[in-house]
């Protein structure tokens, strides 16, 4: 258990649906991500929320739209997606501060396979 | 552009050996260094890290290495255990969020 928790932990989605992808952290933490993980690509950063303030857009398609109400919390909605889209989601979580020497924690991650 | 590289996409090794994976890295300004390990269907977690300023870290069975002068990083296990059977990702950080990681290095260990 990292303290970080992810749900759905699969979905199957048409490309007309549109669902929400949900990211808890229990760890106080002050910064949350969005990473995708296709097979054999690197994860690849998406969107990061520092103190609920988005502060990295990689030049992700707007049918990705990220949600950050809270420090605590992290959505990720989607609508419209392609099957290219079909990825492992993972959320992130790390407390930002003085030191460059932080770690990520990670969620579980939600297979999406959009058909 | 990939600053974070690793060329072996899968490594076999018999129990009670040794397994190194590599790393290798193409930015001079990476200070600090991560490993993760992988199981399926589960996210990565946290193995061991290492900062520019040591050669060598060590935690238990897990050892990493730094070679600054040739930008590679490696990751010894000894004695490896089939329970060690996961993909293994390096990542470094850079300024701000930004985690760079690589494609990830498939071990299995043979009983």
């Amino acid at each position: 258990e990292t303290g970080v928790t992810q749900t759905p932990r699969h979905l199957v989605m048409g490309m007309t649906n549109k669902k929400s992808l949900k990211c808890e952290q229990h760890l106080g933490h002050n910064a949350m991500y969005w990473y995708k993980q296709s097979a054999k690509k690197p994860l690849e950063l998406m969107f990061v929320y520092n103190f609920k303030e988005q502060t990295e857009n990689n030049s992700v398609p707007s049918r990705f739209s990220p949600e950050c109400p809270n420090s605590s919390h992290l959505f990720l909605h989607l609508h419209t997606l392609q099957p290219e889209d079909s990825a492992l989601y993972l959320c992130a979580s790390s407390q930002e501060g003085v030191s460059r020497n932080e770690k990520l924690f990670f969620g579980s991650g939600t297979q999406l396979s959009v058909l | 552009d990939q600053q974070v590289k690793q060329n072996s996409p899968s490594l076999s090794v018999q129990e009670g050996r040794i397994s190194i994976l590599n790393c290798d890295y193409t930015n001079s300004m990476f200070d600090y260094f991560l490993w993760y390990k992988k199981y399926p269907a589960e996210g990565p977690t946290f193995l061991i890290s290492i900062s520019s300023i040591k050669d060598k870290n060590e935690d238990g069975r897990f050892t990493v290495f730094l070679n600054k002068s040739a930008k590679h990083l490696s990751l010894h296990i000894v004695p490896s255990q089939p329970g060690d059977s996961a993909v293994y990702f390096c990542a470094a950080p850079l300024t701000g969020n930004q985690f760079y990681f690589g494609t990830g290095t498939s071990l299995t260990v043979i009983p």
